[in-house]
């Protein structure tokens, strides 16, 4: 099993510039997310999904949408990129409440 | 929303030592609190968790403990070990379960 793979691994962008970070996972998880990480600050969830065709916001979601058409795929999308984006972004995924996550590779993302 | 404190953010044992990380939460109905590790340009990895209905919960050189009244829970390292270097995340379920807040991560450093 793979578990969570993200895509791409390091991307820069010029503002205004759009993107889609793909997360796929094979273990069959009913929930995943979006977090990013910047320093001092941990991670702090965009958007996350409880099942195929479901999406809801998290603490920071402005600038971003996501959509999770396929059980297996969680995708972020960034419509016109901006400096204050420039972070690490973790997809995580969860058989569902009360349980452990787990975590992509991490996509390293500067937008300039 | 729930509200997760971490302390300290930075901690530095010499190798042996033990090392505690202490976080509150603020949603009474929480029932589940793991603790996540993350390793220098890596994604983090769940290490150990806890479920309300247990007061202490040991895996090998780590353990977790869990007041509910007093809503916090601490991960303990003992004999610590130079591998053991990470920041380490603690975190708490908020909107019904769905998610996880995370604490903003404690930088542990084992000096030889």
């Amino acid at each position: 099993n793979a578990g969570v793979t993200q895509t791409p691994k390091f991307r820069v962008l010029k503002t205004g510039q759009s993107m889609t970070l793909l997360c796929a996972q094979d273990m069959n998880h009913e929930y995943m997310y979006w977090y990013r990480q910047d320093p001092g600050m941990g991670l702090r969830l965009i958007h996350y999904s409880v099942g195929e065709g479901t999406t809801a916001k998290g603490e920071v979601p402005d600038g971003y949408n996501v959509s999770r058409l396929k059980k297996q795929n969680f995708l972020l999308g960034l419509e016109s990129a901006a400096p204050s984006q420039t972070s690490v972004y973790f997809c995580a995924s969860s058989p569902g409440q009360v349980y452990g996550y787990t975590f992509g590779s991490g996509t390293r993302l500067t937008v300039v | 929303g729930e509200n997760v404190e971490q302390h300290p953010s930075t901690l530095s044992v010499q190798e042996g030592d033990s090392a505690v990380i202490k976080c509150t939460y603020s949603d009474s109905a929480s029932n589940y609190f793991p603790w996540y590790k993350q390793e220098l340009g890596k994604r983090p990895q769940l290490i150990i968790d806890i479920r309300s209905n247990v007061g202490e919960k040991k895996d090998q050189r780590i353990a977790v403990t869990l007041n509910k009244t007093a809503k916090h829970f601490s991960l303990h390292i003992t004999e610590t070990q130079p591998e053991d270097s990470a920041v380490y995340f603690c975190a708490a379920p908020t909107g019904g379960g769905n998610k996880l807040t995370f604490g903003t991560g404690t930088q542990l450093k084992v000096e030889l």
